[in-house]
């Protein structure tokens, strides 16, 4: 798998757009850009992704650059509990890889607090 | 509601059991994991499983071993615990197929050894 960087942590206030960032400037043509988000004490929670297009759904945003070296993962209008840490992960997708290529491989991602 | 149920929430086991950590899914998936996390290590992969009877060693697989004799269930088994081996741990599934994207987790199991 490619390998990301983020930042640690950022801080979004209640009700603004929270916008992570992702570096991934050794992507390959077939690798896909995906997040997920862990919230404290809860399993890791699949956010959504994309190849190449920008792609929303109803928990997020994601924009991908042209070059598709980095992105953003928007959350438009941030809640308390959306505090969580978001990690940008980029892989194949699931149904290309088999057998043992197929696990999910983790970074330190980045902490969002959202206050008040 | 589609969902990877973990058999315990917390847990507290003595030096030296046997302990056994049970996972079910509900979504027909065919990949299995088994993740520990602790502070400042992140998530890192134990064993996984991509079919029936299948498993393979992830990362970090000494002192576990699995089974998986059902699709739907994949157990950890900690053939004699021990104080390292306190962490939380995260059962996942995945599907091969190309329409069903994403990993699903379950809440975690958090052990504790004595």
């Amino acid at each position: 798998d490619a390998k990301t960087t983020q930042p640690t942590s950022m801080d979004c206030a209640e009700g603004r757009a929270a916008n992570l960032p992702c570096n991934h400037s050794t992507i390959s043509g077939n690798e896909y850009v995906y997040w997920y988000r862990q919230i404290h004490s809860q399993g890791p929670q699949y956010i959504i992704h994309g190849l190449k297009n920008n792609e929303t759904n109803e928990m997020a945003s994601l924009i991908i650059t042209e070059d598709r070296k980095s992105s953003t993962l928007i959350l438009p209008h941030a809640t308390l509990r959306d505090t969580a840490v978001y990690y940008c992960i980029v892989r194949p997708p699931e149904y290309i890889l088999t057998g043992g290529g197929n696990k999910l491989t983790f970074g330190t991602g980045t902490q969002l607090k959202v206050e008040l | 509601d589609v969902k990877v149920t973990q058999s315990s929430r917390y847990l507290v086991k003595r030096t030296g059991e046997k302990v056994f950590l049970e996972c079910v899914q509900d979504m027909d998936h065919e990949n299995m994991f088994w993740y520990r996390q602790d502070p400042g290590l992140g998530l890192r992969l134990i064993y996984f499983s991509y079919d029936v009877k299948m498993k393979e060693k992830g990362d970090i697989p000494e002192g576990y071993s699995v089974s998986r004799e059902k699709k739907e269930r994949f157990s950890l088994i900690l053939e004699s615990a021990s104080t390292n081996q306190t962490s939380m741990y995260l059962c996942a599934s995945s599907s091969s197929d190309r329409a069903r994207v994403g990993y699903t987790f379950g809440s975690g199991t958090r052990l504790t050894v004595v």
